[in-house]
């Protein structure tokens, strides 16, 4: 079956790094999604990985293993307002469909 | 990157009314728009896909005669809430397709009294 596994709620510093894991386990695989999205907003988009690796985007970076079926996404020099829930999602095939995990709460603290 | 717009931004009415939300792309056409459902403190459910000019596509355990949707031109879509109950009550995003790359409308909160 499809599942995509994120952490509830993180709690981070600022000025601190957190990263936030996701797992997945899909029937198949065409890419990997990370987004934002604050309280009561529609998600923006931040990463999107298809090729094992890093991929680094200024304060942002995420990472994709897909025999591991695994990603991260790396935040530094944390600030208030990146508190806000981060989704992961990944892109079974060629319908552009995606499958959303829960999402992370993070919360940063002064 | 694309724009999606929504309208309402909120919308509250009665039980039993019907309420209609607009989806456009403003500066992209989108041959395909995705309608989704998020309740509090839980993620985006898909409810639906739009193709512009045929019929959408339903995800299981969505009513298509309750969430009507209509997908006329390249830049619009729209999803009508028939007959509404409170537990329809939820945060509605669409979001357009641009080379494989979802781009998200603001959202519409829909409060059924």
């Amino acid at each position: 079956g499809q599942n995509i596994d994120q952490p509830t709620e993180m709690t981070a510093t600022e000025g601190a790094i957190v990263q936030i894991n996701c797992t997945y386990q899909t029937s198949g695989f065409n890419g990997l999604f990370w987004y934002q999205q604050h309280a009561g907003e529609a998600p923006t988009f931040l990463s999107y990985n298809v090729l094992d690796g890093l991929e680094e985007k200024g304060r942002f970076s995420s990472f994709l293993s897909r025999s591991k079926g695994y990603s991260y996404l790396l935040l530094k020099e944390l600030q208030m307002k990146d508190s806000a829930s981060y989704l992961c999602a990944v892109r079974e095939g060629s319908n552009y469909q995606l499958i959303w995990g829960a999402g992370t709460k993070l919360i940063i603290k002064p | 990157g694309a724009v999606v717009s929504q309208h309402p931004s909120r919308v509250i009415c009665k039980s039993g009314t019907s309420v209609k939300i607009e989806c456009r792309s403003l500066d992209f056409q989108a041959t395909t728009m995705f309608w989704y459902r998020q309740f509090p403190k839980q993620s985006l459910m898909l409810m639906a896909t739009s193709n512009e000019g045929s019929k959408a596509t339903y995800e299981q355990g969505v009513e298509k005669d309750k969430f009507l949707i209509n997908h006329a031109s390249l830049t619009l879509s729209t999803l009508t809430v028939t007959s509404a109950h409170p537990e329809d009550s939820s945060f509605y995003i669409c979001s357009g397709l641009v080379h494989g790359e979802q781009f998200f409308g603001p959202g519409t909160r829909l409060t059924v009294l």
